[in-house]
């Protein structure tokens, strides 16, 4: 069946220092793992996306990594900025639909 | 910058009642979602929508909803008859037609059935 989820549901983290968010993953024919982000009072907001056949993939000051072997899937950020509090869901799509299956989010708090 | 955009922000009513809740989603967008999310838990997908018509929904999207583009710029998604476990924050979301996993979501309806 269609599962995302989250080892943690809260990650602290010192400000300037890297954040690693964890998500596990069990249906394996998903083609797209993609990482939203959700500020406080907003909607989700894209932040970046994995193709299945890939292993990392960069943006700016984020790196997702994919590991087929475990189900696994992490998103990096480098530099924690207070800006970055938010919580984090990881997702994912089949190329043959257009709606997101989304996980349980983890709340990444900074600490000044 | 072009943004998806919700109302009300909160709508309250009574069990039973219908609500209509209303969405402009980016202009140049042709994909259009409703997504609900339930205090504290993840983001659930409810139904898309292309070409005045419904591609896909979810267990969730049963028969007491319904989602219409009445005009060149409005999406809205209907509750026949709301049930207290109806209440939920009530995402619609757009895409453009070649960013297939980056849609845009509006900030949100807060829906409260009593």
């Amino acid at each position: 069946g269609e599962s995302v989820g989250l080892h943690l549901p809260t990650l602290s983290v010192q400000e300037g220092d890297n954040s690693i968010i964890n998500c596990a993953y069990s249906n394996s024919a998903s083609d797209y793992f993609i990482w939203y982000k959700q500020e406080s009072g907003k909607g989700p907001q894209f932040i970046i996306d994995i193709r299945s056949n890939m292993d990392k993939r960069q943006g700016q000051r984020v790196t997702v990594l994919l590991n087929k072997t475990v189900k696994h899937l992490s998103l990096q950020i480098a530099a924690t900025q207070p800006g970055d509090s938010a919580v984090y869901f990881c997702a994912e799509r089949y190329s043959s639909a257009s709606k997101i299956i989304f996980g349980s989010g983890t709340r990444l708090s900074i600490r000044p | 910058e072009p943004e998806v955009t919700q109302t009300p922000s909160h709508q309250v009513t009574q069990m039973g009642q219908e609500v209509i809740l209303r969405c402009v989603p980016i202009s140049n967008h042709l994909y259009f979602y409703w997504y609900r999310q339930i205090l504290g838990q993840k983001v659930e997908f409810l139904v898309s929508f292309y070409n005045n018509e419904i591609s896909e929904k979810s267990e969730i999207f049963d028969d007491q909803f319904s989602v219409e583009r009445p005009d060149g710029s409005n999406f809205t998604l209907k509750i026949r008859s709301t049930k207290l476990e109806d209440s939920a924050m009530y995402f619609c979301a757009s895409r453009a037609t070649s960013s297939y996993n980056e849609q845009f979501f509006g900030p949100g309806t807060r829906l409260t059935v009593l």
